[in-house]
């Protein structure tokens, strides 16, 4: 099983700030998906990448194969972008998706 | 596009009754879903993965008598919850996937907003 590891687990940061947060994983990837999540539980997919770097946005992910890590980046940070942040890779197979432990975010004003 | 409801989006039942949640992919056929479970502050757990016509399979630990999936046509997937106790009570989640495309080395998944449970 692809070990999925997330850091920080939390994290407060004042409102304009730029965050980070990270993610590495164990095992070969097909893929990976980074997973907003807010309190109500809803789950809204950010991203999907399998190489690089993508933007959306004041957000920003990125991806390292050879060293099986991606960071999501929130540039001007806004209290609404207070949510937990989840990271899930995809296994070489394609077919199933692995979640780390998310990262919960709070944005204050 | 790829938008995948649940309903209903709350639940609040007696223990001992049963309850079925319903996920759907609006505007794709999807091929499999995928049904998990999410404790407070705990990451999502696969609980089972069903693919159109054909019987779910369960990860390790997850009963599947008492965790009922039909997955009957390629929009429609359900969860029934059967004989539900208070430690069902739980956030469930499901997340469906298109049909492949060919150029594709992962089949994508589409979540649905999630069904509160809560068991008396």
């Amino acid at each position: 099983k692809n070990e999925v590891e997330q850091s920080p687990q939390n994290l407060t940061a004042q409102e304009g700030e730029f965050i980070t947060i990270n993610c590495s994983y164990s095992v070969g990837i097909s893929a990976l998906h980074w997973l907003q999540q807010h309190p109500g539980g809803g789950i809204v997919s950010l991203f999907m990448l399998s190489s690089g770097k993508k933007k959306h946005g004041r957000l920003i992910a990125t991806i390292n194969i050879q060293e099986k890590h991606s960071s999501l980046h929130i540039t001007a940070s806004h209290p609404r972008d207070s949510a937990v942040y989840i990271c899930a890779v995809y296994s070489n197979s394609g077919y199933a998706l692995n979640f780390g432990k998310g990262t919960s975010l709070l944005v204050t004003p | 596009g790829a938008v995948v409801s649940q309903h209903p989006s709350w639940v609040i039942c007696k223990s001992g009754t049963s309850v079925k949640i319903e996920c759907r992919s609006l505007d794709f056929q999807a091929t499999t879903m995928f049904w998990y479970r999410q404790f407070p502050k705990q990451s999502l757990m696969l609980m089972a993965t069903s693919n159109e016509g054909s019987k779910a399979t369960y990860e390790q630990g997850v009963e599947k008598d008492k965790f009922l999936i039909n997955h009957a046509s390629l929009t429609l997937s359900t969860l029934t919850v059967t004989s539900a106790h208070p430690e069902d009570s739980s956030f469930y989640i499901c997340s469906a996937t298109p049909l492949v495309l060919a150029e594709s080395s992962y089949n994508e998944q589409f979540f649905g907003p999630g069904t509160r449970l809560t068991v008396l």
